[in-house]
């Protein structure tokens, strides 16, 4: 079955860095969109990035560009977040989804989170 | 900066029919905007409801039906639940693989 797990979460302090990934299996990985959404606490779900099936193309939400950075690695099914100059605002759990484009457009599968604490 | 409308929440008695919408503040929703449909309970990630307006995803029960009704997407339940009771999130399709997020309708079974 189709698998999705996100790991690096962690407490950072202010203006820190950390990379999140999120390990695929069970399906054909490279044969998908792929993105980041997360949901500050208490908050709505935002997306933060999208990167195409073959990483050609990537997306920011206007909250993270220029801060954050998303690609994947195909030989290894796995998706990456690098996030830099992190914010209080960054604080949120980061989910990882299976982006079905090319005539359906929206997300298969959803994996269960990885939580992000930036303090001060 | 389009923003996705929904109603904040509702509540509905248990085996009740609710409709939740979700609008655009500047426009009409259509199904070129391929609406989706996203339930979350608290601590729980998101599940996929509804895809294209109107298609289940893999495991919905039919009680769970997407439509437009007027200017914006809908999401009706019919004969509603106690485990249905969650946070039910809209997203609509910009293009360019770009989606808006609709800020979340918390439901209330009760």
């Amino acid at each position: 079955q189709v698998q999705l797990v996100e790991s690096g979460g962690g407490v950072v302090q202010l203006g820190r860095s950390l990379r999140l990934s999120c390990a695929a299996s069970g399906f054909t990985f490279r044969n998908y969109g792929m993105y980041w959404v997360r949901q500050a606490p208490g908050k709505g779900l935002e997306w933060v990035a999208v990167i195409s099936y073959d990483g050609t193309n990537k997306y920011y939400g206007d909250s993270v560009k220029g801060r954050f950075t998303v690609s994947r690695d195909n030989s290894k099914n796995t998706l990456y977040l690098q996030m830099n100059s992190l914010r209080a605002e960054d604080t949120a759990v980061y989910y990882c989804a299976t982006w079905r484009g090319s005539g359906y457009y929206y997300f298969d599968y959803w994996g269960q989170g990885t939580l992000v604490t930036v303090s001060s | 900066q389009t923003v996705v409308t929904q109603e904040p929440s509702f509540s509905v008695s248990p085996g009740g029919t609710v409709t939740l919408t979700c609008g655009l503040s500047s426009g009409s929703v259509s199904t070129s905007y391929y609406p989706s449909w996203y339930q979350q309970t608290p601590g729980q990630a998101p599940r996929t409801l509804i895809y294209s307006t109107n298609t289940r995803s893999s495991g919905v029960p039919d009680r769970f039906s997407g439509s437009i009704l007027g200017n914006k997407a809908a999401l009706t339940i019919t004969g509603a639940q106690a485990d249905d009771e969650s946070n039910y999130y809209c997203v609509l399709y910009m293009g360019s693989d770009i989606v808006v997020f609709g800020g979340g309708t918390k439901l209330t079974v009760l």
